[in-house]
C-alpha cells in the first residue's frame, strides 16, 4: 500500500549545520509529497511541497526535490537556525485526496 | 482566510466516559479530515469527507468511534466509550479539490484519558 519511510530522530545540530532529513515512499500512480512542520506547541503546517517528478519546493531555506527513479523526497537546508527547532513530517497525496504521513523527525538546534 | 477551527483544544475525561470534538474547516473546503496523532508518531487518519460522504474510513474504529459532516460544513468526531489508548491528539484538516492543493490543519483537539 502506500507508504511514507522517514529517517528515525532525535537529530540535533549545532546552529548554522547543514541538515537533510531522508524520506522515502511507496505509492502507485502520481503522488504529490509535502513537508509539515509542526512547531513546539503548534499545529502542522506546509513547509514545501512538490507535485510531479523533479519538481523542487522551497521555502524559508529549506528545500527538497522529488526523484521518482529514487522514490524520494529528502529534506535539505544549508544553515539550520534555532528557531528551526521542530518536528518535521514527510507525506504524499495520492488519487482520492488521501494524504499518508512519516511518523515525524524532531530536529533540535542548539546556539 | 480564516484557518480551520476546532474545539475544545483541551480534554480530560475518565475511561468509559465519552467525548465528542468539533471542527469547522476553511470556507469552501469541499474534503475534511480526522486524524489522530500519538505522541511520538505522526498522524493516522481516522476518517476522510468528500462534501457529506465518507470517502474513506477504513482506519476509524467504528465500535467506539463515530464522526458525521451534517451539510458538508462542520463537522464532529465522537468516541463512546472512551478508553486509555485513545489519548492522543485529535486533528481536523481540510483541503480543497484541486489535484495539488496541500492540507490546512487545526489546531488541535489534546484529549488525556485517565
Amino acid at each position: 500500500g502506500d507508504s511514507v519511510t522517514q529517517m528515525e530522530g532525535p537529530v540535533t545540530l549545532s546552529e548554522e549545520a547543514f541538515l537533510t532529513i531522508n524520506c522515502t515512499y511507496t505509492a502507485t500512480g502520481y503522488p504529490s509529497l509535502f513537508w509539515y512542520v509542526q512547531y513546539p506547541g503548534e499545529g502542522l503546517q506546509l513547509l514545501l511541497k512538490a507535485t510531479k517528478a523533479d519538481d523542487k519546493g522551497s521555502n524559508k531555506g529549506f528545500e527538497a526535490t522529488y526523484r521518482k527513479e529514487t522514490t524520494s523526497f529528502h529534506l535539505e537546508k544549508g544553515s539550520v537556525q534555532v528557531s528551526d527547532s521542530a518536528v518535521y513530517f514527510c507525506a504524499l497525496r495520492v488519487r482520492g485526496n488521501q494524504f499518508y504521513f512519516g511518523t515525524g523527525t524532531s530536529l533540535t538546534v542548539i546556539p | 482566510e480564516a484557518g480551520v477551527a476546532q474545539s475544545p483544544r483541551y480534554k480530560i475525561i475518565e475511561k468509559r466516559q465519552s467525548v465528542a470534538f468539533w471542527c469547522n474547516p476553511i470556507s469552501g473546503h469541499a474534503t475534511l479530515y480526522w486524524y489522530q496523532q500519538i505522541l511520538g508518531q505522526g498522524p493516522k487518519l481516522l476518517i476522510q469527507f468528500q462534501n457529506n460522504g465518507v470517502v474513506d474510513d477504513s482506519q476509524l474504529p467504528k465500535d467506539r468511534f463515530s464522526a458525521e459532516r451534517l451539510k458538508g460544513v462542520d463537522s464532529t468526531l465522537k468516541i463512546q466509550p472512551a478508553k486509555l489508548e485513545d489519548s492522543a491528539v485529535y486533528l481536523c484538516a481540510s483541503s480543497s479539490s484541486g489535484i495539488y492543493n496541500e492540507q490546512f490543519f487545526g489546531p488541535g483537539t489534546r484529549l488525556t484519558v485517565l
